[in-house]
């Protein structure tokens, strides 16, 4: 049973749309990060959110953890075609920052 | 500052044969984590260390995969005897203390014939 469920999978959308992608579980984490991967290459952390209903910006990025810090969302303005890659979410539920990866979500932004 | 390093990027190999992939993590990083990614499975957690000791390897597969951490810049990730079913992108990643983030290499893409 994967722990965290990113949905949704694919994500094929046109140069300056605004999309969200979800990361959903059961279980409460202590923290959660999103990261983006890029083929041929490691994830690259983009931010960690800890506290419930927090919110952070990054650039076009919006990144939301929910209230109760089961979820989490990434909001992306006017995408550009650099946005394109697989992102990740990770949680920590034991407090002890080993994060567990979410299934990812894998977003083309065509020109 | 040269990132984590892996090393090969590529393997391609018979099964049952041996395969060591190695990893050089950021100089003053004391935690290191070994990940295994496929589509199937996403990203999976294999094995890491604090101080160059092995604090969680429940992500391990099974008996055939075992790592090391001689000393604070290298780890050793080894299968022996390799199987289809191992084939894989294996990344390496290092992290300076808890709460810092995590920094990956670029991985090893395995492939067992």
């Amino acid at each position: 049973t994967q722990l965290l469920e990113q949905s949704p999978q694919f994500l094929s959308i046109q140069e300056g749309e605004n999309l969200t992608v979800y990361c959903n579980s059961s279980s409460v984490f202590s923290s959660l990060q999103w990261y983006r991967q890029e083929p041929g290459e490691g994830p690259v952390l983009l931010v960690t959110v800890v506290t419930g209903g927090e919110v952070k910006k990054l650039k076009r990025l919006t990144f939301q953890f929910g209230d109760a810090r089961k979820d989490s969302s990434l909001h992306i303005t006017a995408a550009q075609p650099g946005d394109t890659g697989l992102y990740l979410c990770a949680g920590d539920t034991s407090g002890t920052y080993k994060y567990i990866f979410g299934t990812g979500t894998r977003l083309k932004v065509l020109a | 500052d040269a990132g984590v390093i892996q090393s090969p990027r590529h393997e391609v190999t018979e099964m049952g044969q041996e395969v060591t992939l190695r990893c050089k993590p950021i100089s003053g990083h004391n935690s290191l984590f070994w990940y295994r990614q496929t589509m199937m499975r996403g990203l999976e957690l294999l094995i890491y260390f604090n101080n160059n000791v092995p604090i969680d390897d429940s992500g391990m597969p099974e008996d055939r995969f075992s790592a090391k951490m001689p000393n604070a810049s290298f780890s050793t990730l080894k299968i022996q005897p390799s199987e289809p079913r191992d084939s894989a992108v294996y990344f390496c990643a290092s992290r300076q203390q808890g709460n810092q983030p995590q920094h990956f290499g670029d991985g090893t893409r395995l492939s067992i014939l």
